[in-house]
């Protein structure tokens, strides 16, 4: 069974700092893995995805993810943050073959100005 | 404009009380899916639809009902709700099940079981 793991509930950075959100999964073979963001009161909006090819992939909103398949992780980074960056980010996975996108347990990203 | 629209956005309810949140989608997707988001849970799948009338269960089924009578249509049955149902709902839609398609999530709907 496919399984995601967000080791950091909150994390707090100060705006113009780097930021990187860890992304741990679990999965047979290489999946499709994702990052989501959810606004206070918002649904859940597409940052990025991963399907295959390069491992660095560029999102929306200046976010970029790095697939490293040896050590399972998908992080998320963004090399200057801003205070609309703060929010809760879920990492997703979903094997090729399969039909559910699973979710880590979310990041809460606090920005102090 | 392409959207996921779940109704209410905002549900207080007492126990046992059955009741209905509806999702419809406009973008002809073959796929739907039901989420409950808990703190620190994430957000954990209920049921899926692959198309009209193909319904599965998720992750955490188990207190809920669905049906997939229509293609824009996929809504969420609790037939006897309990506290422990108490939660944020997302609803969920994809052109097919495959994966790279992505995902459009409606902005949710927050349920309250007392």
């Amino acid at each position: 069974a496919q399984s995601v793991t967000q080791p950091d509930i909150h994390i707090t950075v100060s705006e113009g700092a780097s930021l990187e959100l860890r992304c741990n999964y679990s999965y047979g073979a290489t999946p499709y893995l994702f990052w989501y963001v959810q606004s206070p009161g918002q649904g859940l909006q597409l940052l990025l995805k991963y399907f295959s090819g390069d491992t660095l992939v560029q999102g929306i909103k200046g976010f970029e993810a790095e697939f490293k398949r040896s050590q399972s992780s998908f992080n998320l980074r963004k090399p200057s943050v801003h205070w609309s960056d703060a929010a809760e980010y879920f990492c997703a996975v979903v094997g090729k073959a399969g039909n559910m996108l699973t979710f880590g347990g979310g990041t809460r990203l606090m920005v102090k100005p | 404009e392409a959207q996921v629209t779940q109704n209410p956005r905002y549900l207080i309810t007492v126990t046992g009380k059955k009741l209905t949140v509806t999702c419809s989608q406009n973008m002809n997707h073959e796929y739907m899916s039901w989420y409950r988001q808990d703190p620190g849970l994430g957000l954990r799948q209920i049921y899926y639809s692959m198309n009209v009338e193909v319904t599965d269960k998720g992750d955490v089924p188990e207190g809920y009902k669905v049906s997939r009578k229509e293609k824009r249509n996929f809504p969420l049955i609790l037939e006897s709700p309990s506290p422990n149902q108490t939660s944020l709902y997302f609803c969920a839609s994809s052109l097919s099940g495959r994966p790279n398609y992505g995902y459009t999530f409606g902005s949710g709907t927050r349920l309250t079981v007392v």
